[in-house]
């Protein structure tokens, strides 16, 4: 079965530009969520979506939003891009069992560099 | 709430020595725990997960964890290095009804030859 899978793996872009990142969970599971993970902060919970809702929000300012799609593939948006948002942007999926005992399954990440 | 602490950003070892990397954690509820290892630039890999069953948990590649509830620890292990081994490892907890984990800042580990 292939794992999660994100595109592209690498992008720039320039302060005030806008990205948008895309995740594709693995087949069958129904739960997308999105971390930033930077050296300072450590992995940060961005969001969560299950059956093209978000249910979970972390702490990130509202230039940051995601959607799903009926397929459960993902895609996260940002705006007004800061330098701050350099990061590395990591999609994990899940079956959803809605339990703690739920594992969550990470792709290899997108690398952001904003100049 | 919850919350997680890895008690060594890094650990050096040298190869073929045992590798002890310490996570403990905080919640009011029946955890779920789990350790990831992250190679450079790739993404996080699950090593092994605990989730109310035996305490001692086996996983991927030689290592185990023993989930300590009078500790509130959960400490990896590994028997005996291998210069693979050397990556980024972080402790990850859910719990009372959330999957969604709280992570640990990660140990960085070093393997010497």
């Amino acid at each position: 079965k292939a794992g999660v899978t994100q595109t592209p793996r690498y992008l720039i872009k320039t302060r005030g530009q806008q990205v948008t990142l895309s995740c594709s969970p693995i087949s069958g599971h129904r739960s997308v969520s999105w971390y930033q993970q930077t050296p300072g902060q450590g992995l940060q919970f961005l969001f969560e979506y299950f059956s093209e809702t978000q249910r979970n929000k972390g702490n990130f300012p509202g230039r940051f939003s995601g959607r799903q799609f009926s397929n459960s593939r993902s895609e996260m948006n940002v705006s007004t891009l800061e330098l701050g948002d350099s990061a590395l942007y990591l999609c994990a999926s899940s079956l959803y069992q809605g339990s703690s005992t739920d594992t969550q399954y990470f792709g290899p990440g997108t690398r952001l560099t904003v100049l | 709430a919850q919350s997680v602490t890895q008690l060594d950003s890094h650990v050096s070892v040298s190869e073929g020595t045992p590798v002890l990397l310490r996570c403990n954690y905080s919640s009011s509820y029946s955890p779920s725990l789990f350790w990831y290892v992250q190679h450079p630039n790739k993404g996080l890999q699950l090593l092994l997960k605990y989730t109310s069953a035996a305490t001692l948990v086996k996983g991927i590649n030689g290592f185990e964890a023993e989930f300590k509830k009078s500790e509130t620890s959960f400490h990896l292990t590994k028997p005996s290095a291998h210069m693979s081994d050397a990556a980024e490892y972080f402790c990850g907890l859910a719990s009372g009804g959330s999957y969604i984990p709280t992570f640990g800042r990660g140990t960085s580990l070093i393997v010497h030859p």
